[in-house]
């Protein structure tokens, strides 16, 4: 199993242009979601989904949008980069069956927005 | 006001020796986990230790442990014989259960530690 796959690992944006983050798992999971991560910050919920075809806003959603077209799939887009988002990006994933379950994140992307 | 706050953001520790890495929560869900994930300088998260609020003893796995002391809410993760690739930076997250918690989790800071030979 791939578990959870983001892409891609690298970017380099210049400010306007826009780009869309993958996220991928395969492991059935009804969760997923989206985070970034700044120094001295620790994670932040951007935006998050709990099933096909919906969304919701996190903690910081400004300049993102999602979309879960299909139950792998979580896309993260940015309309209009801004060198505040620049940022690694954690796509995880989660099994609602138990609270105790561990998300399981990607990789991460690190996307420099100059 | 911050749900979840680790106050150390470095920490040294000798090789071998235990170390204690603290987390405070804040929460008025009765039912809540709280998780440690660790993320070395290649940048993933791996989870370690998981503790739930009903759970009667204190979590452990390994060499890590977790020093629940639920009326101080705090979440204290202990690594004991600590080990070069234990350097790494370390979160303390939580998990509501409410009903509109969707799974998500809210992380802390993080503290780096830093293993020394």
């Amino acid at each position: 199993n791939a578990g959870v796959t983001q892409t891609p690992k690298f970017r380099v944006l210049k400010t306007g242009q826009s780009m869309t983050l993958l996220c991928a798992q395969d492991m059935n999971h009804e969760y997923m979601y989206w985070y970034r991560q700044d120094p001295g910050m620790g994670l932040r919920l951007i935006h998050y989904s709990v099933g096909e075809g919906t969304t919701a806003k996190g903690e910081v959603p400004d300049g993102y949008n999602v979309s879960r077209l299909k139950k792998q799939n979580f896309l993260l887009g940015l309309e209009s980069a801004a060198p505040s988002q620049t940022s690694v990006y954690f796509c995880a994933s989660f099994s609602a069956q138990r609270l105790a379950n561990e998300q399981y994140f990607g990789p991460g992307t690190r996307l420099t927005v100059t | 006001a911050q749900k979840i706050t680790q106050t150390q953001p470095g920490m040294f520790v000798q090789e071998k020796e235990a170390v204690t890495l603290d987390c405070t929560y804040d929460t008025s869900d009765p039912s809540y986990g709280l998780f440690w994930y660790k993320q070395p300088s290649s940048g993933e998260m791996i989870f370690l230790i998981y503790q739930g609020s009903y759970d009667q003893q204190n979590a452990t796995e390994g060499r890590y442990s977790l020093n629940f002391q639920k009326a101080r809410k705090s979440a204290n993760l202990v690594i004991s014989a600590s080990q070069l690739g234990d350097s790494a930076m370390y979160f303390c997250a939580m998990r509501e259960a409410g009903g509109t918690s969707y799974g998500k989790l809210t992380f802390g800071q993080g503290t780096i530690l830093t293993v020394h030979p």
